[in-house]
């Protein structure tokens, strides 16, 4: 099965910041990539798919990039709202398989 | 719009079974698949499986295998996924999340607890 590797587990940044998250798969998935995000007590939303397509009605400051094992989910100026948990997806065949997830806090 | 709603809250004792049901209305039925993922306290997502709205084709998880089921009715755009021989690491939050084939889901479930205590 191919593995998702999300990094780091937690940040902190600041209001403003340009915050990072990456997503490494074990084999080569192509684009088949999505990124969700879950804030505390919420229901998980889809913010990009085909690695770097933005979901309907997703702010413009989220961007994915990246294909074959490297992705990642860019926050371009970070927002207070933004504070939730960021999780990557693989899809395309079976299993699909999710990274561990990514807490971002506000510092 | 796209609404999944699911049925309630379940608690459980050890050894049980649990039937959650995901109704599904705004968009046809037939063009989609339907994921289900779960989620335990303070963890992350976890993929379960998913099934063809069309034919009801299905793919489980492997870890599930022998005790899952999700099944479809077109009639009421309903899908239905049966967890059996439940164990305390079963309790968890599952959602239905639409996708068109293997693909993200892009509509989610409330979400439905499963809590399996003795």
């Amino acid at each position: 099965d191919i593995q998702m590797t999300q990094s780091p587990s937690s940040l902190s940044a600041s209001v403003g910041d340009r915050v990072t998250i990456t997503c490494r798969a074990s084999q080569g998935i192509s684009n088949n990539l999505a990124w969700y995000q879950q804030k505390p007590g919420e229901i998980p939303k889809l913010l990009i798919y085909s690695a770097s397509t933005l979901q309907s009605g997703v702010p413009s400051r989220f961007t994915g990039s990246g294909s074959g094992t490297d992705f990642t989910l860019t926050i371009s100026s970070l927002q207070p709202e933004d504070v939730a948990t960021y999780y990557c997806q693989k899809y395309g065949s079976a299993p699909i398989t999710f990274g561990q997830g990514t807490r971002l806090e506000i510092k | 719009q796209v609404q999944l709603v699911q049925s309630g809250a379940e608690v459980k004792k050890p050894g049980a079974s649990v039937k959650i049901s995901c109704k599904a209305s705004g968009f046809t039925f037939t063009d989609y698949y339907m994921n289900w993922v779960r989620q335990a306290p303070g963890q992350g997502l976890e993929w379960m499986g998913l099934i063809n709205l069309s034919n009801g084709g299905i793919s489980y998880a492997q870890q599930l295998q022998g005790r899952v089921t999700m099944i479809r009715d077109p009639s009421a755009t309903t899908v239905y996924m049966e967890l059996s021989s439940l164990r305390s690491d079963d309790t968890a939050v599952y959602y239905c999340a639409r996708g068109r084939g293997w693909s993200w889901g892009d509509n989610w479930g409330q979400g439905t607890l499963v809590t399996v205590s003795s």
